[in-house]
């Protein structure tokens, strides 16, 4: 079954305590994306990946970073979260960059920072 | 500041009758428009989309409407049935280098009522 895993699909941190939320994909995607939902803003793009190291910013990229050794993995990884950055974070995948490709998201991970 | 605006966070429709969503765009440069549905704890997932050498996109019960000189696009679903009721996401590219970028509005929660 094609399809995009996050995980965890939950967590609850303390505030500077490093974490990683693992994204994968088995749709032989070249483009890979972190998004994160807020309440009144809908979906922001925090990263992108266009290729195997090869990432960019998105919108809203502070505190966050991203790698990508392997076509099918797109960790984001928060190296000191804090309150604000509590949010649903979703991963994304497209077959290629054309403007109405169609993305591909994870079901979610809800992440909570104390 | 947003560039896709979706200005009804709730609409509420009978079962039976036409749902009509709206969405507001800023950005002259978007090309293409996705229109993205999600239940609660899933990832969202594509629905339809448009081009904007194109005014009318159809899809079994969905079309999509886009008035480039307004700057507006409309997701009409008939008739509605129950397993709509979800967050509906507009969302927009720009350019075919967009790397996937997609710059989605606040989302509207549809219920369908009996």
């Amino acid at each position: 079954e094609a399809q995009v895993t996050q995980n965890p699909r939950y967590l609850i941190t303390v505030t500077g305590k490093k974490l990683t939320v693992t994204c994968s994909q088995n749709m032989n995607h070249e483009y890979m994306s972190w998004y994160r939902q807020d309440p009144g803003l809908g979906l922001r793009q925090i990263y992108y990946s266009m290729n195997v190291e090869v990432t960019d910013k998105g919108d809203v990229p502070e505190g966050y970073k991203v790698s990508r050794k392997e076509k099918r993995n797109f960790p984001l990884i928060l190296e000191s979260p804090s309150p604000n950055q509590t949010s649903l974070y979703f991963c994304a995948s497209s077959l290629s960059h054309g403007g109405g490709t169609e993305a591909f998201f994870g079901q979610g991970t809800r992440l909570t920072v104390v | 500041d947003q560039q896709v605006k979706q200005n009804s966070p709730s609409l509420s429709v009978q079962e039976g009758r036409i749902s009509i969503l709206n969405c507001d765009y800023t950005n002259s440069m978007f090309d293409y428009f996705l229109w993205y549905k999600k239940y609660p704890a899933e990832g969202p997932t594509f629905l339809i989309s448009i081009s904007s050498i194109k005014d009318k996109n159809e899809d079994g019960r969905f079309t999509v409407f886009l008035n480039k000189s307004a700057k507006h696009l409309s997701l009409h679903i008939v008739p509605s049935q129950p397993g709509d009721s979800a967050v509906y996401f507009c969302a927009a590219s720009a350019g075919a280098d967009s790397w996937g970028k997609l710059q989605f509005g606040a989302g509207t929660q549809v219920v369908v009522t009996p």
